[in-house]
C-alpha cells in the first residue's frame, strides 16, 4: 500500500501557543486529504477535507480559525492548531485519498497542551 | 445521509479460531464502497479489506473475508485462524462514489481481543 507520513508523532506545547502538524503522501499525489481527531477508544471524527490549491472544507462544529488547514501541494497538507488550549489535546490523524477506492492514513500525532 | 452501525463494542476470540465482526449501513445509493480498517495499539489505521457494491463476489484477503449482503445492507468481516496480532480496534466504513470530496463514514468501531 501507499505511505502517508505525519510529523511530529508527539508534541507537547504550552497553552496559548500554536503547533503545526505536517502530512505527506510519500509515493503518490493526493488532491484530497482529510484531517481527523480521535479520542481514546472512539471512532475517527472528521475535522476537515483539504484540497490542493483551495480552501479546506470544515465539518460542522469545527472552528476554522482555530484549526488552520493548508494543502500547499499534491503531497503536503498541514494542520495548525492556533492558540492551543488543554481541551485541544487529542490524537490527530491525517489521510490521503489516491482514488475513491484507496485512502491511506498517517500514523497520527499525539498533541498534549499543558 | 449515510450511516454505519457497529453494534458490538467488544468481542473476544480464541487464538486459531474464527470470529465475525458485524457491520450494517444505511444508504439510498446503489453503488458505493465499503471498507474494514484495523487500528492496532500503535493507532496506525490499516486497510484490511474493501468491497465495491456492484461486485457480487465477496472480497477476500488471506485470512480476512467479508460477507456482503447488499439487500440487507450488511458487511461483516470474518477473520479465520485468529492470531494475537489481530487484536485491535476494527472500523467499518462507507464511501459514496459521488462527489469530488466524498468522505469516509465510519462506524463506532469494535475492539477485538485475542486469547492465547
Amino acid at each position: 500500500g501507499a505511505v502517508v507520513s505525519q510529523h511530529p508523532s508527539w508534541v507537547i506545547c504550552k497553552s496559548g501557543t500554536s503547533v503545526k502538524i505536517e502530512c505527506r503522501s510519500l509515493d503518490f499525489q493526493a488532491t484530497t486529504m482529510f484531517w481527523y481527531r480521535q479520542f481514546p477508544k472512539q471512532s475517527l471524527m472528521l475535522m476537515a477535507t483539504s484540497n490542493e490549491g483551495s480552501k479546506a472544507t470544515y465539518e460542522q462544529g469545527v472552528e476554522k480559525d482555530k484549526f488552520l488547514i493548508n494543502h500547499a501541494s499534491l503531497t503536503l497538507s498541514t494542520l495548525t492548531v492556533t492558540s492551543a488550549h488543554p481541551e485541544d489535546s487529542s490524537f490527530y490523524i491525517c489521510s490521503a485519498m489516491r482514488t475513491r477506492y484507496e485512502q491511506y492514513f498517517g500514523p497520527g500525532t499525539r498533541l498534549t497542551v499543558t | 445521509a449515510q450511516t454505519v452501525t457497529q453494534s458490538q463494542p467488544e468481542m473476544s476470540v480464541q487464538e486459531a479460531e474464527t470470529v465475525t465482526l458485524s457491520c450494517t449501513y444505511d444508504t439510498s445509493e446503489s453503488d458505493y464502497y465499503l471498507f474494514w480498517y484495523k487500528q492496532p495499539p500503535s493507532r496506525q489505521m490499516i486497510l484490511v479489506i474493501r468491497q465495491e457494491a456492484y461486485k457480487q463476489q465477496n472480497a477476500t484477503e488471506n485470512r480476512f473475508s467479508v460477507n456482503f449482503q447488499k439487500a440487507a445492507k450488511s458487511f461483516s468481516l470474518k477473520i479465520s485462524d485468529s492470531q494475537l496480532g489481530d487484536a485491535a480496534m476494527y472500523f467499518c466504513a462507507y464511501r459514496s462514489p459521488r462527489g469530488a470530496n466524498s468522505k469516509l463514514t465510519f462506524g463506532k468501531g469494535i475492539t477485538l481481543s485475542v486469547r492465547p
